[in-house]
């Protein structure tokens, strides 16, 4: 089965932290994609990359930057963590050119920041 | 740009109603179109597709059918569960390579 896995279900960091989030994938997807999920305000895609050592920014970047050093790995960074950055976190790829199946997702890591 | 307007919840509805949550889309061409349910505490799963127009996708129970003329991709179901509770949401594949989400709508199923 086909699978994307976020490192962390739960997290709870400090004020000024700087913060990981990883996300690894074994389908050989080339693109793949950082959401923030909020309540009221559904998914706001923060960045995605369609190549290794390519990002593009999505809605709301600031704040966070990303790696692609290899294929199956795409790291979000939190350079200093807000507290309005406690959100839940998901990261999905998908597949190109057969789009048509959609994302896959992972299960998602909730960040606290205090 | 491409868009997804999706019913506001959250619904609550007695287990076994008939279930209906609106979708509609602005968008360039004929993109597919996505349904993705969220349980409790977990990811984003895809619940059902449609690739071009007047396909129906279905699962679970579920039905979604892509209408090019009303630019809708309503979600159906017979008969629900408390099991169907979750959020649920509508999405399109877009010109920009990336996936547009609607808002998400929360159903709660009473026993």
């Amino acid at each position: 089965d086909v699978k994307v896995t976020q490192s962390s279900r739960y997290l709870v960091k400090r004020t000024g932290e700087k913060v990981f989030l990883e996300c690894v994938q074994d389908m050989d997807h080339e693109n793949m994609f950082w959401y923030r999920q909020d309540p009221g305000l559904g998914l706001r895609l923060i960045y995605f990359s369609y190549d290794v050592k390519m990002k593009e920014k999505g809605d709301i970047p600031e704040g966070y930057s990303v790696s692609r050093e290899k294929k199956e790995r795409f790291s979000l960074i939190l350079e200093s963590a807000s507290t309005n950055q406690t959100s839940m976190y998901l990261c999905a790829s998908i597949r190109v050119p057969s789009t048509s199946y959609g994302y896959t997702f992972g299960s998602g890591t909730r960040l606290t920041v205090v | 740009g491409d868009s997804v307007t999706q019913m506001e919840g959250p619904v609550t509805l007695s287990e076994e109603a008939f279930l209906t949550i609106n979708c509609t889309y602005t968008a360039t061409g004929y993109p597919s179109l996505f349904w993705y349910v969220q349980y409790p505490g977990e990811g984003l799963q895809l619940l059902l597709k449609a690739t071009k127009a007047d396909d129906k996708g279905s699962n679970k129970g579920f039905e979604a059918t892509y209408r090019k003329e009303t630019t809708s991709f309503h979600l159906e179901k017979g008969s629900v569960q408390v099991s169907d509770s979750a959020v649920y949401f509508c999405a399109l594949y877009s010109s920009a390579s990336k996936i547009i989400f609607g808002s998400g709508t929360r159903l709660s199923i009473r026993p």
